[in-house]
């Protein structure tokens, strides 16, 4: 199930289950949209990205929603491995100038085999 | 190669010393960046070089000033840091800076910061 800690949603999935990581992203003016994934000790690796004219974009294993009435992005996983066990960020472009992105709060996902 | 590194891994100093952070890239890339991130948080940027200039400082305090010697490294120079700078600090790097060009960015593994 999905818990929010003091400081980091927690969602506990078993090995083989679909998983769900939400985000609600702030600016409507964003154009651009990306998950990261961050194990233990290393730094962000990206997963998908998905621009604001499209709503749905497919990767290996991994599926990404935009829903732009809502300001809402969803990354779903299939078939959750052990090693998908890490804390997963979104992050959006909100900067038309510049690629700088502004990452959401993260949801660690913890994957019991 | 599709790599960012940074170096050190870890690193321990005291409130009066001096240090350097370095990151490295060889994808081409024309934008770098600096972020901080303490535990359990996202990361937050600090600086980002665009064409080896600065064009971006989220008014990050003096104490850390940002160097891109070249288009390949970036360094972060620290000088009287106080504790609570005790951080991950991260690097990053992507193809460009907007204007329709893959925004993308590639992070680095991160230096341990410890400011005792």
């Amino acid at each position: 199930g999905e818990s929010v800690g003091l400081h980091l949603p927690t969602l506990s999935v078993q090995e083989g289950d679909n998983s769900i990581i939400n985000c609600a992203y702030s600016n409507s003016a964003s154009d651009y949209f990306i998950w990261y994934k961050q194990e233990s000790g290393k730094g962000p690796q990206f997963i998908i990205d998905i621009r604001s004219n499209m709503d749905k974009r497919q990767g290996q294993r991994v599926t990404v929603l935009l829903n732009k009435t809502v300001k809402h992005l969803s990354l779903q996983i299939a078939a959750t491995q052990p090693g998908d066990s890490a804390v997963y960020f979104c992050a959006e472009k909100t900067n038309s100038g510049y690629s700088t992105l502004t990452f959401g709060k993260g949801t660690m996902l913890l994957v019991s085999p | 190669d599709t790599e960012v590194t940074q170096t050190p891994k870890h690193l321990v100093m005291g409130m009066t010393n001096k240090k350097s952070l370095k990151c490295e890239q060889h994808m081409g890339h024309r934008a770098m960046y600096w972020y901080k991130q303490k535990a359990k948080k996202p990361p937050e940027l600090m600086f980002v070089y665009s064409y080896e200039k600065l064009s971006i400082n989220e008014s990050v305090p003096s104490r850390f000033s940002p160097e891109c010697p070249n288009s390949s490294l970036l360094n972060l120079h620290l000088h009287a840091l106080q504790p609570e700078d005790s951080a991950l600090y991260l690097c990053a790097s992507s193809q460009g800076s907007g204007g329709g060009v893959r925004v993308e960015q590639f992070f680095g593994p991160g230096t341990r910061l410890t400011v005792l």
